[in-house]
């Protein structure tokens, strides 16, 4: 089976342009992560949709960030305008159950979208 | 304080050599626990679960301490191929915001 596949695999921009990475998840997973990690600050959590329907989005950092899930297989994370300090690496992530106590299940990572912006 | 601490390391120990990590955790709420291997410059993939009566899994042993709030992992006979990044993990009851410590850079040398 296919895993969750992020493009673009690297990007380097210019600040004040727009960013827009791509997710599809594993399919048959009906929830998506969206994580960030940074030297600094690790990995964490910007938003999770579970059915397409944004559940958490309070990781997001500011209004620049945007995210969307228009059907089940895919998800877009925007970034507009991007500045410097978003250069990271962004991971998106898909499970069937959720990381919840119940589920002692896991989440699969896509190889990650390598973002620099100058 | 963060919520899930990690020694970051460096850990340099020879093949053969038997390892410990251990991670501490602040909310006592927490209810399902991982631990994660980091290759570099990739992403993370589950090493094991970490069950509260303890749990093996070759060579990898992992324990949960719920009073200390703590969780360790153990690598007997170290391999070159255990070189890695191993990341923490921790869910609160009923929700999906795992959270993911900054991890404890494992190199193991010939």
């Amino acid at each position: 089976d296919a895993g969750v596949i992020q493009s673009p695999r690297h990007e380097v921009t210019e600040m004040g342009q727009e960013v827009t990475l791509r997710c599809k998840p594993i399919s048959g997973h009906d929830y998506l992560f969206w994580y960030r990690q940074t030297m600094m600050r690790g990995l964490e959590l910007l938003i999770y949709f579970n059915n397409n329907v944004p559940i958490d989005d309070s990781g997001m950092p500011e209004d620049r960030f945007s995210a969307k899930m228009p059907n089940a297989s895919f998800s877009t994370l925007k970034i507009q305008p991007s500045e410097p300090r978003d250069s990271a690496v962004y991971f998106c992530a898909s499970s069937t159950t959720g990381t919840g106590w119940t589920s002692g299940n896991t989440i699969y990572f896509g190889e990650g979208s390598w973002l620099t912006v100058v | 304080r963060k919520e899930v601490e990690q020694d970051p390391g460096p850990f340099n120990v020879p093949e053969g050599a038997t390892v410990a990590f251990n991670c501490t955790y602040s909310n006592s709420a927490s209810q399902s626990f991982f631990w994660y291997r980091q290759d570099c410059r990739k992403e993370p993939k589950l090493l094991m679960s970490v069950y509260s009566s303890g749990n093996e899994d070759g060579r990898f042993t992992a324990q949960l301490n719920r009073a200390s709030q703590y969780i360790s992992l153990l690598i007997r006979d170290s391999k070159l191929s255990d070189s890695a990044t191993y990341l923490c993990v921790v869910t609160p009851y009923n929700n999906n915001d795992m959270r993911f410590g900054a991890g404890t850079r494992l190199t193991v040398k010939p």
